[in-house]
């Protein structure tokens, strides 16, 4: 099972700000890597999928990076509905799919 | 526009079977196109991925929930069904389904999840 992390676990930044999240896959998942956002009560929103294809309607500020084993998500200028939980997922290697544990964006 | 959204009992005794049911509007489950999945995030916890079916039947289970979890589809309501059996306090979490359109694996439409508490 391909194990995913992330850091950090809580980034606090205060809106205007630009952040990086950042991924990283026990072993390759060439560019098989997805992310989340998700709010409290709801259910994960797809933003970022092949590692850097924008969801649909997604602002141009969220960007994705990264192949192998190392990716980053990065938001250039932090606005209010952005804070969150972000996840990523990697689905080249499988069963499972994996999401990592997850990085909460939370206001400094 | 595709929606998505589970229902079942919210509270399950422990060793009972749970049950839940996600139904399925803007698209037919049974294309060749889509898988329809499960997941589950304990509390306070991350996502994991339990088990999937495609349009045509075939099924995909977590490894480690094989022995318990089955997933099916009813084509005359459009819908997905969860059937987990034996089921410990552990089982106790949000439960949501989505959708992943073949050949990628990310999911791109998630109902808005169905918490279920496994207690006496």
């Amino acid at each position: 099972e391909v194990v995913m992390t992330q850091s950090p676990a809580t980034l606090s930044a205060s809106p205007g700000e630009r952040v990086t999240l950042s991924c990283r896959a026990s072993q390759s998942v060439d560019s098989n890597l997805a992310w989340y956002q998700q709010k409290p009560g709801q259910a994960p929103r797809l933003l970022i999928y092949r590692a850097s294809t924008r969801a649909t309607g997604l602002p141009a500020r969220f960007s994705g990076s990264g192949s192998g084993t190392e990716f980053t998500l990065t938001i250039s200028s932090l606005q209010s509905e952005d804070f969150a939980i972000y996840y990523c997922q990697q689905y080249n290697d499988w069963p499972p799919f994996t999401f990592g544990p997850g990085t909460k964006v939370d206001v400094k | 526009q595709v929606q998505l959204q589970e229902s079942g009992p919210g509270l399950v005794k422990p060793s009972q079977t749970l049950s839940l049911t996600c139904s399925v509007s803007g698209v037919s489950i049974t294309s060749n196109n889509y898988f329809w999945n499960w997941i589950r995030q304990p509390a306070g916890k991350g996502l994991e991925w339990i088990g999937r079916i495609h349009g045509r039947g075939n099924t995909d289970y977590h490894p480690s929930l094989k022995s318990r979890l089955t997933v099916s589809i009813d084509k005359s309501t459009n819908q997905v069904s969860l059937t987990l059996t034996s089921v410990t306090a552990a089982d106790s979490a949000v439960y949501f389904c989505a959708r992943t359109v073949w050949p990628t694996h990310y999911y791109d439409f998630w109902g808005r999840g169905r918490l279920v508490t496994v207690s006496s």
